[in-house]
């Protein structure tokens, strides 16, 4: 049990349609990042968030954005989805930048 | 090609035998992670090595992090089904300060036959 939730478990959406995915960090982490995991791929970056400012961006369009919010949760918004974006969606909080990283269960997204 | 090369890809081992998983990269690694993932899960936190030649054990999982900080390696020993999932490497090798993010090989998934 690492103390970082995420929510929805599970979510399908259409091509075309705009997401908001949640994640909750452990308390006093200030430090989030995003990753994309794809079937039988290790995860990749999206991006990373630090104390609420975007602190590294992954190759991934503009179309993924983000929030933190000083109550240690944060949210991936993806806009104009694409097939391709079917994923499992992990979030990992840090006590810091540089430190270890603990992921949530991840969010199963399904574009159709 | 992959920046984090991980070996084998999948490795099958008899219960109670001894195994081990290899993390290569051509770039230096700021901060070496394992991590062992269930399938459709998160990721759960195992080690962390940051220094050249550093060694550190968990149970029967012993990650050592060569001197160069090139190649890092996660040995089981007596491997019971709890080991069972997939072990992922991720690694700071970017910047050293964590702000790119992990890269991650693509994972090696061990089977424990009963």
């Amino acid at each position: 049990e690492t103390g970082v939730t995420q929510s929805p478990t599970h979510l399908i959406k259409t091509r075309g349609q705009q997401v908001t995915l949640r994640c909750s960090s452990q308390s006093g982490h200030n430090t989030v990042s995003w990753y994309q995991q794809a079937l039988g791929q290790g995860p990749q970056f999206i991006f990373q968030y630090y104390r609420e400012e975007e602190n590294g961006r992954g190759n991934f369009p503009p179309r993924f954005s983000g929030l933190q919010f000083p109550n240690y949760s944060s949210e991936l918004n993806v806009n104009a989805l694409e097939l391709d974006d079917s994923a499992l969606y992990l979030c990992a909080s840090s006590l810091d930048r540089g430190y270890e990283q603990y992921f949530g269960p991840g969010t199963r997204l399904t574009v159709t | 090609s992959q920046e984090l090369e991980q070996s084998p890809q999948s490795l099958i081992v008899q219960e109670g035998k001894n195994l081990t998983i290899n993390c290569t990269s051509s770039k230096t690694l700021y901060g070496l992670y394992w991590y062992k993932q269930k399938y459709g899960e998160g990721l759960i936190f195992l080690m962390m090595l940051q220094k050249g030649g550093e060694e550190k054990s968990h149970e029967k999982i012993t990650a050592k992090l060569d001197e160069k900080k090139q190649q890092s390696s996660l040995h089981i020993t007596a491997s019971q089904p709890s080991h069972a999932g997939i072990y992922l490497c991720g690694a700071d090798i970017r910047s050293g300060g964590g702000a790119d993010g992990l890269t991650f090989g693509k994972g090696t998934h061990l089977i424990i036959q009963p």
